[in-house]
């Protein structure tokens, strides 16, 4: 079975610093999608970020930013200059073309002012 | 532009009763369609995908069944429920690069 892992349920980051959000997959799939999702307390699911396994070029999306190593199945997510609205669960997520998106556990982040 | 619309947004079940969630998206056509259901400090378990009207797949054996009568309708369903049937449950749609999700019911089944 397909599987997302986050290996860190808690993270704190200090206002203005920068964190990062590790994630692994396992998948025997060349082609799929991987996601950063975030989960504010409101609970609605907001897309973070999002990257093509098949572009080598890591996606950036202002202040978020994510390190993909496809050999080794890492999809971590770098918040820089953190702000207290990025307090908030986030759930790494993969698809591909089985149509089903598979979830990590979440990590919940914590910015301290 | 598409948006997805979920209902009611939170539920109190006895033991024993029925459930019906209802989940519709309007906007797009022949969406991909999904159940999950989030355990209170827990993950996204998937719990139904439908590609295409009357074709559902079950990712978990559960007390739980889902239908989608409608391309843009999908709904969750239980004939009784059970007290580890409480959670939070959410809906989403995809065609394919990204999952849009509904604001969820949160269902307490005491």
């Amino acid at each position: 079975a397909q599987t997302v892992t986050q290996s860190q349920p808690e993270m704190s980051v200090q206002e203005a610093e920068t964190v990062t959000l590790s994630c692994t997959y396992d998948t025997s799939e060349s082609d799929y999608y991987l996601f950063w999702y975030k989960q504010p307390p409101s609970r609605q699911m907001i897309l973070v970020i999002r990257q093509e396994a098949y572009k080598q070029q890591n996606a950036t999306e202002n202040r978020f930013s994510v390190n993909f190593q496809k050999a080794a199945k890492s999809f971590s997510l770098k918040i820089s200059d953190s702000q207290l609205g990025d307090a908030a669960m986030y759930f790494c997520a993969k698809a591909s073309g089985t149509y089903k998106y598979i979830f990590g556990t979440g990590t919940r982040l914590k910015v301290l002012a | 532009s598409q948006t997805i619309h979920q209902w009611p947004a939170t539920l109190v079940q006895p033991v024993g009763s029925p459930l019906s969630l209802e989940c519709t998206v309007e906007g797009t056509s022949n969406p991909n369609l999904y159940w999950y259901r989030q355990a209170a400090g827990r993950g996204l378990q998937l719990l139904f995908y439908s590609v295409g009207i009357g074709q559902i797949s079950s990712e978990v054996p559960q007390n739980l069944s889902a239908s989608r009568p409608q391309d843009r309708q999908f709904i969750l369903s239980s004939k009784k429920l059970l007290l580890s049937d409480s959670g939070f449950y959410l809906c989403a749609w995809s065609k394919g690069q990204e999952a849009f999700f509904g604001q969820g019911t949160r269902l307490t089944v005491v």
